[in-house]
Protein backbone atom coordinates (compact mmCIF):
# COMPACT_ATOMS: atom_id res chain seq x y z
CA UNK A 1 0.00 0.00 0.00
CA UNK A 2 1.17 3.45 -1.00
CA UNK A 3 2.71 5.10 2.40
CA UNK A 4 2.39 8.14 0.63
CA UNK A 5 0.72 10.38 -1.74
CA UNK A 6 0.69 13.20 -3.84
CA UNK A 7 -2.35 13.71 -5.77
CA UNK A 8 -1.39 16.20 -7.66
CA UNK A 9 1.14 15.54 -10.64
CA UNK A 10 1.56 19.04 -11.79
CA UNK A 11 0.58 22.82 -10.78
CA UNK A 12 1.18 25.99 -11.56
CA UNK A 13 1.43 28.88 -10.00
CA UNK A 14 2.38 32.85 -10.74
CA UNK A 15 5.44 34.12 -9.59
CA UNK A 16 4.52 36.00 -5.80
CA UNK A 17 1.65 34.08 -5.51
CA UNK A 18 1.26 31.49 -2.20
CA UNK A 19 0.57 27.44 -3.04
CA UNK A 20 0.04 24.25 -1.57
CA UNK A 21 1.52 21.08 -2.33
CA UNK A 22 -0.16 18.43 -0.97
CA UNK A 23 0.73 14.94 0.64
CA UNK A 24 -1.02 12.39 2.51
CA UNK A 25 0.36 9.69 4.67
CA UNK A 26 -0.60 5.78 6.07
CA UNK A 27 0.84 4.98 9.23
CA UNK A 28 -0.59 3.15 11.93
CA UNK A 29 2.51 4.06 14.44
CA UNK A 30 2.29 6.70 16.96
CA UNK A 31 6.05 7.82 16.10
CA UNK A 32 6.67 9.32 12.77
CA UNK A 33 8.72 12.18 10.95
CA UNK A 34 7.51 13.86 7.68
CA UNK A 35 9.51 15.28 5.02
CA UNK A 36 9.61 17.42 2.21
CA UNK A 37 12.64 17.24 -0.68
CA UNK A 38 12.91 19.84 -3.69
CA UNK A 39 14.10 18.49 -6.60
CA UNK A 40 15.46 20.98 -9.13
CA UNK A 41 15.85 20.19 -13.01
CA UNK A 42 19.60 19.97 -11.82
CA UNK A 43 18.43 16.60 -10.25
CA UNK A 44 19.65 17.21 -6.76
CA UNK A 45 17.47 16.88 -3.74
CA UNK A 46 17.15 19.65 -1.76
CA UNK A 47 15.74 19.11 1.94
CA UNK A 48 13.27 22.10 2.61
CA UNK A 49 11.18 21.20 6.10
CA UNK A 50 10.73 18.59 8.78
CA UNK A 51 7.26 18.25 10.89
CA UNK A 52 7.56 15.45 14.12
CA UNK A 53 4.38 13.63 14.55
CA UNK A 54 4.34 14.69 18.48
CA UNK A 55 4.92 18.28 17.30
CA UNK A 56 2.40 20.98 18.34
CA UNK A 57 3.13 23.39 16.25
CA UNK A 58 3.52 23.58 12.42
CA UNK A 59 6.65 23.98 11.11
CA UNK A 60 7.83 26.87 8.95
CA UNK A 61 11.24 27.60 7.66
CA UNK A 62 11.54 30.82 5.78
CA UNK A 63 8.92 30.78 3.47
CA UNK A 64 7.90 27.15 3.74
CA UNK A 65 5.43 26.12 6.11
CA UNK A 66 3.46 22.68 6.73
CA UNK A 67 0.36 22.63 6.92
CA UNK A 68 -0.17 19.64 9.56
CA UNK A 69 -3.21 17.65 9.88
CA UNK A 70 -2.89 14.69 12.22
CA UNK A 71 -6.26 13.50 12.23
CA UNK A 72 -6.85 13.86 8.40
CA UNK A 73 -3.54 12.19 7.94
CA UNK A 74 -2.14 15.35 5.94
CA UNK A 75 1.21 17.03 5.47
CA UNK A 76 0.32 19.79 2.90
CA UNK A 77 3.84 22.08 1.77
CA UNK A 78 2.99 25.59 1.63
CA UNK A 79 5.03 27.97 -0.47
CA UNK A 80 4.55 31.72 -0.05
CA UNK A 81 5.23 34.42 -2.08
CA UNK A 82 6.72 31.61 -5.20
CA UNK A 83 10.15 32.53 -7.27
CA UNK A 84 10.87 31.50 -10.63
CA UNK A 85 13.33 29.43 -8.43
CA UNK A 86 10.66 27.38 -7.11
CA UNK A 87 10.19 25.76 -10.10
CA UNK A 88 10.91 22.06 -9.80
CA UNK A 89 9.57 18.51 -8.14
CA UNK A 90 8.21 18.60 -5.04
CA UNK A 91 8.62 14.99 -2.87
CA UNK A 92 6.76 14.36 0.26
CA UNK A 93 8.78 11.43 2.48
CA UNK A 94 7.78 10.02 6.20
CA UNK A 95 9.75 8.15 8.15
CA UNK A 96 8.07 5.40 11.03
CA UNK A 97 9.89 4.85 14.15
CA UNK A 98 9.37 1.01 13.21
CA UNK A 99 9.84 1.13 9.52
CA UNK A 100 13.71 0.15 9.64
CA UNK A 101 15.69 3.17 8.19
CA UNK A 102 14.64 4.37 4.69
CA UNK A 103 12.58 7.23 3.88
CA UNK A 104 9.34 6.10 2.30
CA UNK A 105 8.66 8.90 -0.49
CA UNK A 106 5.89 10.31 -2.44
CA UNK A 107 4.94 10.14 -6.77
CA UNK A 108 6.18 14.03 -6.70
CA UNK A 109 4.72 17.26 -7.73
CA UNK A 110 5.78 19.31 -10.71
CA UNK A 111 5.59 22.92 -9.70
CA UNK A 112 5.73 25.44 -12.26
CA UNK A 113 6.75 29.32 -11.50
CA UNK A 114 5.33 31.96 -14.16
CA UNK A 115 5.82 35.21 -14.47
CA UNK B 1 31.02 22.70 2.55
CA UNK B 2 30.92 20.41 0.22
CA UNK B 3 28.39 17.90 1.96
CA UNK B 4 27.92 14.99 -0.09
CA UNK B 5 29.88 14.46 -3.19
CA UNK B 6 29.12 11.43 -5.74
CA UNK B 7 31.39 10.17 -8.41
CA UNK B 8 30.93 9.56 -11.37
CA UNK B 9 28.28 12.08 -12.35
CA UNK B 10 27.11 9.95 -14.96
CA UNK B 11 28.19 6.70 -16.78
CA UNK B 12 27.08 4.54 -19.52
CA UNK B 13 27.96 0.89 -18.49
CA UNK B 14 27.53 -2.49 -20.86
CA UNK B 15 25.40 -5.21 -19.53
CA UNK B 16 28.21 -7.57 -17.17
CA UNK B 17 30.42 -5.14 -16.20
CA UNK B 18 31.69 -4.44 -13.03
CA UNK B 19 31.04 -1.28 -11.40
CA UNK B 20 31.29 1.05 -8.20
CA UNK B 21 29.89 4.13 -7.47
CA UNK B 22 31.81 6.88 -4.97
CA UNK B 23 30.12 8.28 -2.19
CA UNK B 24 32.05 10.88 0.24
CA UNK B 25 30.04 13.17 3.48
CA UNK B 26 32.78 15.59 4.89
CA UNK B 27 29.38 16.03 7.76
CA UNK B 28 30.85 13.34 10.17
CA UNK B 29 27.47 11.68 10.24
CA UNK B 30 27.43 8.46 11.56
CA UNK B 31 24.95 6.52 9.03
CA UNK B 32 24.48 6.57 5.00
CA UNK B 33 21.99 5.58 2.23
CA UNK B 34 22.06 4.22 -1.24
CA UNK B 35 18.95 5.04 -2.85
CA UNK B 36 17.65 4.43 -6.49
CA UNK B 37 14.95 6.65 -8.53
CA UNK B 38 12.96 5.60 -11.13
CA UNK B 39 10.10 7.02 -12.98
CA UNK B 40 7.02 5.99 -11.26
CA UNK B 41 8.66 4.33 -8.86
CA UNK B 42 9.88 7.42 -6.64
CA UNK B 43 13.10 6.40 -4.36
CA UNK B 44 14.17 3.33 -3.09
CA UNK B 45 16.19 2.09 -0.25
CA UNK B 46 19.21 0.02 -1.65
CA UNK B 47 21.31 -0.48 1.49
CA UNK B 48 22.18 1.48 4.15
CA UNK B 49 24.94 1.75 7.00
CA UNK B 50 24.12 2.91 10.62
CA UNK B 51 28.01 3.47 11.47
CA UNK B 52 31.28 2.38 10.12
CA UNK B 53 31.38 -1.15 9.97
CA UNK B 54 28.13 -1.83 9.56
CA UNK B 55 25.71 -2.34 6.72
CA UNK B 56 22.09 -3.34 5.98
CA UNK B 57 19.95 -4.21 3.16
CA UNK B 58 17.14 -2.00 1.80
CA UNK B 59 13.99 -2.74 -0.08
CA UNK B 60 15.89 -3.58 -3.43
CA UNK B 61 19.25 -5.11 -2.91
CA UNK B 62 19.81 -7.52 -4.70
CA UNK B 63 22.77 -7.03 -7.89
CA UNK B 64 24.23 -4.62 -5.36
CA UNK B 65 26.73 -4.93 -2.40
CA UNK B 66 28.38 -2.11 -0.09
CA UNK B 67 31.53 -1.78 2.43
CA UNK B 68 31.64 1.52 5.24
CA UNK B 69 35.28 0.92 5.98
CA UNK B 70 35.02 4.65 7.56
CA UNK B 71 32.85 7.37 8.57
CA UNK B 72 33.28 8.97 5.41
CA UNK B 73 33.40 6.85 2.32
CA UNK B 74 29.87 4.25 1.39
CA UNK B 75 30.83 3.10 -1.91
CA UNK B 76 28.25 1.02 -3.54
CA UNK B 77 29.32 -1.69 -6.40
CA UNK B 78 26.92 -3.80 -8.67
CA UNK B 79 28.96 -6.84 -9.66
CA UNK B 80 27.43 -7.67 -12.79
CA UNK B 81 25.54 -5.13 -14.09
CA UNK B 82 22.07 -5.43 -15.83
CA UNK B 83 19.64 -3.13 -17.76
CA UNK B 84 17.25 -2.94 -15.63
CA UNK B 85 19.97 -1.22 -13.17
CA UNK B 86 19.93 2.15 -15.13
CA UNK B 87 18.64 4.38 -12.70
CA UNK B 88 19.75 8.02 -10.65
CA UNK B 89 21.20 6.60 -7.65
CA UNK B 90 21.78 9.17 -4.46
CA UNK B 91 23.81 8.92 -2.12
CA UNK B 92 22.46 10.23 1.66
CA UNK B 93 23.78 10.95 4.98
CA UNK B 94 21.77 11.52 8.49
CA UNK B 95 23.55 12.03 11.86
CA UNK B 96 21.22 9.51 13.96
CA UNK B 97 20.43 6.45 12.07
CA UNK B 98 17.72 5.17 14.34
CA UNK B 99 15.44 8.39 15.03
CA UNK B 100 12.33 8.91 12.86
CA UNK B 101 13.49 12.59 13.35
CA UNK B 102 16.79 12.54 11.55
CA UNK B 103 16.93 14.10 8.98
CA UNK B 104 18.86 12.42 5.44
CA UNK B 105 20.56 14.62 3.41
CA UNK B 106 21.31 14.08 0.09
CA UNK B 107 24.08 13.98 -2.74
CA UNK B 108 23.93 15.15 -6.33
CA UNK B 109 23.41 11.79 -7.81
CA UNK B 110 25.21 9.59 -10.84
CA UNK B 111 23.01 8.81 -13.31
CA UNK B 112 23.82 5.03 -14.69
CA UNK B 113 22.88 3.48 -17.91
CA UNK B 114 22.95 0.08 -18.30
CA UNK B 115 23.31 -1.33 -21.77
Amino acid sequence: AQKITQTQPGMFVQEKEAVTLDCTYDTSDPSYGLFWYKQPSSGEMIFLIYQGSYDQQNATEGRYSLNFQKARKSANLVISASQLGDSAMYFCAMREENSGYALNFGKGTSLLVTP
Amino acid sequence: IAGITQAPTSQILAAGRRMTLRCTQDMRHNAMYWYRQDLGLGLRLIHYSNTAGTTGKGEVPDGYSVSRANTDDFPLTLASAVPSQTSVYFCASSDEAGAYTDTQYFGPGTRLTVL
